[in-house]
């Protein structure tokens, strides 16, 4: 089976700028999770899909957006860009189950200037 | 609230002696516990879990993590550390079925030659 992929692996953009990230999740599963990681803030939980409706969100501001489409695949916008934003941006899907693992893609590094 | 704890921001082994990465959660019913590695510019990669049974589990790579209730704790731990196991190292619980996964904030293992 192929793995999480993610698009684009990196991403320049400018303050005030919006961004759409996009993660394919492992063929099967139907949970997408989101999750920012900065050196300094290390691994934060950013939200989660499952079948299309958001079932759990993070603390972040309302500028991080994000949604789910039929086929599992998901998106994640970020508008009006701040320097703060500059992380790797890191997609993973589960297949369903509680005990089930979570697999992670390898990230989008996004730099914004 | 769930939580994990890695009290150690930087561990430091020679090459060949046994290594271990420490890891406490906090967490009310049955966790479940998740080992994950990160090298440089990668997504995490998934090396154990804990659900249930036996409290030794073993996983990628050499690696296994014993699981201790009394303690809540949830070591990582290798007999003969190798110079590629220098990498960013996370673990993670999940409590619930729709919970999110909580990660803690890594521990850098650095294994000398």
């Amino acid at each position: 089976k192929a793995g999480v992929t993610q698009t684009p692996r990196y991403l320049i953009k400018t303050r005030g700028q919006q961004v759409t990230l996009s993660c394919s999740p492992i063929s099967g599963h139907r949970s997408v999770s989101w999750y920012q990681q900065t050196p300094g803030q290390g691994l934060q939980f950013l939200f989660e899909y499952f079948s299309e409706t958001q079932r759990n969100k993070g603390n972040f501001p309302g500028r991080f957006s994000g949604r789910q489409f039929s086929n599992s695949r998901s998106e994640m916008n970020v508008s009006t860009l701040e320097l703060g934003d500059s992380a790797l941006y890191l997609c993973a899907s589960v297949a369903r189950g509680i005990t089930d693992t979570q697999y992670f893609g390898p990230g989008t590094r996004l730099t914004v200037l | 609230a769930q939580s994990v704890a890695q009290p150690e921001d930087q561990v430091n082994v020679a090459e060949g002696n046994p290594l271990t990465v420490k890891c406490t959660y906090s967490v009310s019913g049955n966790p479940y516990l998740f080992w994950y590695v990160q090298y440089p510019n990668r997504g995490l990669q998934f090396l154990l879990k804990y659900i249930t049974g036996d409290n030794l589990v073993k996983g990628s790579y050499g690696f296994e993590a014993e699981f201790n209730k009394s303690q809540t704790s949830f070591h990582l731990k290798k007999p003969s550390a190798l110079v590629s196991d220098s990498a960013l190292y996370f673990c993670a619980v999940r409590r619930n079925y729709g919970q999110n996964f909580v990660f803690g904030p890594g521990t850098r293992l650095s294994v000398l030659p």
